[in-house]
């Protein structure tokens, strides 16, 4: 079965320094993978993904993220966190069957600092 | 260019009553997703509707049925609604038919059941 998971609810980071969101992901055939950004009381904002060719993918806002297939993640990253960063991440797997789901892993709320 | 808009923006019923979401995608979009995004659930996959079809729809009962007009736009009903229909109910749409483009989400609607 497609699974994604995010295995921290939480995450805190002082500003100014660099930021990792982890995900993982379980998918049969080749992953396509998303992440997405909710600010309060807002829909989804689209950051960036990966379909097929470099590792590392850039996104919107200064963010990035590392596709690794051996370890099955696909974490964000930026190099110098905002405060105004401060929201909750969603990883998202499109599923390969055939049905075209897309499977969202719980989110990530992500804290910085000042 | 103009996103996805969604209607109401909230919207407060009793159990029993019958609520009705709308959709509209962005301008040469044809597919459209509906998500519940329940407090501590994450998203969880509604419905997906392309071409005016239902092409998949997830582990929710029969009372969540929706449709889809000929301009693309999207209607999302819960009947019999329950306490635990409360949550934000999000759209979102995509230019192909479940294929890896992006998905581009609503602002999303507060559904409320007392």
């Amino acid at each position: 079965a497609q699974s994604v998971a995010q295995p921290e609810d939480q995450v805190n980071v002082a500003e100014g320094n660099p930021l990792t969101v982890k995900c993982t992901y379980s998918v049969s055939g080749n992953p396509y993978l998303f992440w997405y950004v909710q600010y309060p009381n807002r829909g989804l904002q689209f950051l960036l993904k990966y379909i097929t060719g470099d590792n590392l993918v850039k996104g919107s806002y200064g963010f990035e993220a590392e596709f690794n297939k051996s370890q099955t993640s696909f974490h964000l990253k930026k190099p110098s966190a905002l405060v105004s960063d401060s929201a909750l991440y969603f990883c998202a797997v499109r599923d390969a069957s055939g049905t075209y789901k897309y499977i969202f892993g719980t989110g990530t709320r992500l804290k910085v600092l000042a | 260019e103009a996103g996805v808009t969604q209607s109401p923006t909230h919207l407060i019923k009793t159990r029993g009553q019958q609520a009705t979401l709308r959709c509209s995608p962005i301008s040469g979009h044809t597919s459209v997703y509906w998500y519940q995004q329940a407090l501590g659930l994450g998203l969880q996959f509604l419905l997906w509707y392309d071409e005016g079809e239902e092409r998949n729809r997830g582990n929710f009962p029969p009372r969540f049925s929706g449709r889809q007009f000929p301009n693309y736009s999207s209607e999302l009903n819960v009947n019999a609604l329950e306490l635990e229909d409360s949550a934000l109910y999000l759209c979102a749409s995509s230019s192909d038919r479940g294929g890896i483009d992006t998905q581009y989400f609503g602002p999303g609607t507060r559904l409320t059941v007392l």
